[in-house]
């Protein structure tokens, strides 16, 4: 079993619509919770992170956490073309320093 | 955030030989990751590079194969050796956002990159 699961998608979206990407973990012992966002040939960039239940705003970003169910989420707002990108979801136990990558959902926004 | 980079970019190597990779951070950091990410796939942690002793390797990752130099706080490198056309991928690095002396950030932020490709 995966350690951290992300559906690969491509998920395709409208232009100004609701991208919602989910990320499902196995270790109970997660603590810190992060998504970020590759482009193609780029490395990651941070986008959000979050350690609490319930969900965390930033500009068009929100992430979603629901520990009892193991589920994170990134809701992306008014999706631009710009968004389009391989979305990571990474989990990190207690104090570790050490991050555990899902496979990415390949974000497509269309005009 | 921290400004991480690395060299080379990109590298075009025969099978049998060995790459060193070098990264390089502005600020004093103390823990250093080294992933890799084949064409298509998620990032894999290779090791764990801490100042001062040796590095942490993941399962099915050893030392004869990546060794890791980690000399001073703002500098690390792998080295690929006995290369393989298997061994073509992404090698990035990266650091614990816990940077000595300035904010507490518990992330990590990442090198552009070294893409390999093995003939």
């Amino acid at each position: 079993q995966k350690e951290v699961e992300q559906n690969s998608g491509p998920l395709s979206v409208p232009e100004g619509a609701i991208a919602s990407l989910n990320c499902t973990y196995s270790d109970r012992g997660s603590q810190s919770f992060f998504w970020y966002r590759q482009y193609s040939g780029k490395s990651p960039e941070l986008i959000m992170f979050i350690y609490s239940n319930g969900d965390k705003e930033d500009g068009r970003f929100t992430a979603q956490l629901n520990k009892a169910s193991q589920y994170v989420s990134l809701l992306i707002r008014d999706s631009q073309p710009s968004d389009s990108a391989t979305y990571l979801c990474a989990v990190k136990a207690g104090t570790a320093s050490k991050l555990t990558f899902g496979t990415g959902t390949r974000l497509q926004v269309t005009l | 955030s921290a400004v991480i980079s690395q060299k080379p970019s990109r590298d075009i190597c025969q099978r049998g030989t060995s790459l060193t990779i070098q990264c390089q951070v502005d600020s004093q950091v103390t823990m250093m990751f080294w992933y890799r990410q084949q064409p298509g796939q998620s990032l894999t942690l290779i090791a764990t590079a801490n100042q001062g002793s040796e590095a942490t390797y993941e399962s099915g990752f050893v030392i004869d194969k990546f060794p890791i130099s980690r000399p001073n706080l703002t500098f690390s490198t792998l080295t690929v050796s006995n290369l393989s056309p298997e061994d073509s991928s992404i090698y990035l690095c990266s650091v614990d956002g816990r940077v000595m002396g300035r904010t507490w950030t518990d992330t990590q932020y990442f090198g552009p990159g070294t893409r390999l490709t093995v003939l």
